[in-house]
């Protein structure tokens, strides 16, 4: 799988947008762009994934940029629940029933009160 | 979304003997995977469990000692074999809903003396 990197961590304070950043520059054709989080002491959750197009859902957006170099997700208004580490993962869709994650170190974010 | 459940939740263990944890889905998956999280890291996908044949190993991991069973297209379980401190770590199980989401366990945390 094609490389993502994220900022170690990020703050943010409650109730304003918070932009977290991934780069994959080597990204192929077939990746989708997949984000996670983990809430402290429980299993990832699922956030948002995409292709080309910016994409939304109930609980975030997610920001690719024309070259899907890099991609933003977007929470628009931060609460404390939203502390938790944020992995950006590349998915490749080529070759069939793929469905493996590979997490890198992921975004720590904080949210202050 | 779906739920999942593991058991045991967490287990000491003696060096030498073997853990085996329980995966259980809330509805038929396609696919289930096991993941180790040790501690301060990320996760690492350990194999797909396959249902009606043998899983699919990551590099690094062998059958012999992570043993996967999948019954079924709502179960599945992961034995930790021949244990040693080195085991310690968070055990995951995930199912793949909704054609591209992962949803997590929340973990079997293991530690092995």
């Amino acid at each position: 799988d094609a490389k993502t990197t994220q900022p170690n961590s990020m703050e943010s304070n409650e109730e304003e947008p918070v932009h977290l950043p991934c780069n994959h520059s080597t990204i192929s054709g077939t990746d989708y762009i997949h984000w996670y989080r983990q809430l402290p002491s429980q299993g990832p959750e699922y956030v948002i994934h995409g292709l080309t197009s910016n994409v939304n859902n109930r609980m975030a957006s997610l920001a690719i940029a024309e070259d899907r170099k890099s991609s933003t997700l977007i929470l628009h208004r931060a609460t404390l629940r939203d502390a938790a580490v944020y992995y950006c993962i590349l998915r490749d869709v080529s070759g069939g029933s793929n469905y493996k994650l590979t997490f890198g170190k992921g975004t720590l974010l904080t949210v202050n009160p | 979304s779906a739920v999942i459940s593991q058991k045991p939740s967490r287990d000491i263990c003696q060096r030498g003997t073997s853990l085996t944890i329980q995966c259980q889905v809330d509805s038929q998956v396609t696919m289930m995977f096991w993941y180790r999280q040790q501690p301060g890291q990320s996760l690492t996908l350990i194999a797909t469990a396959n249902q009606g044949s043998e899983a699919t190993y990551e590099s690094g991991f062998v059958i012999d000692k992570f043993p996967i069973s999948r019954p079924n297209l709502t179960f599945s379980t992961l034995t930790v074999s021949n244990m040693s401190p080195e085991d310690s770590s968070i055990y995951l199980c995930s199912a793949l809903k909704r054609g591209d989401e992962q949803y997590f366990g929340p973990g079997t945390r293991l530690t092995v003396t």
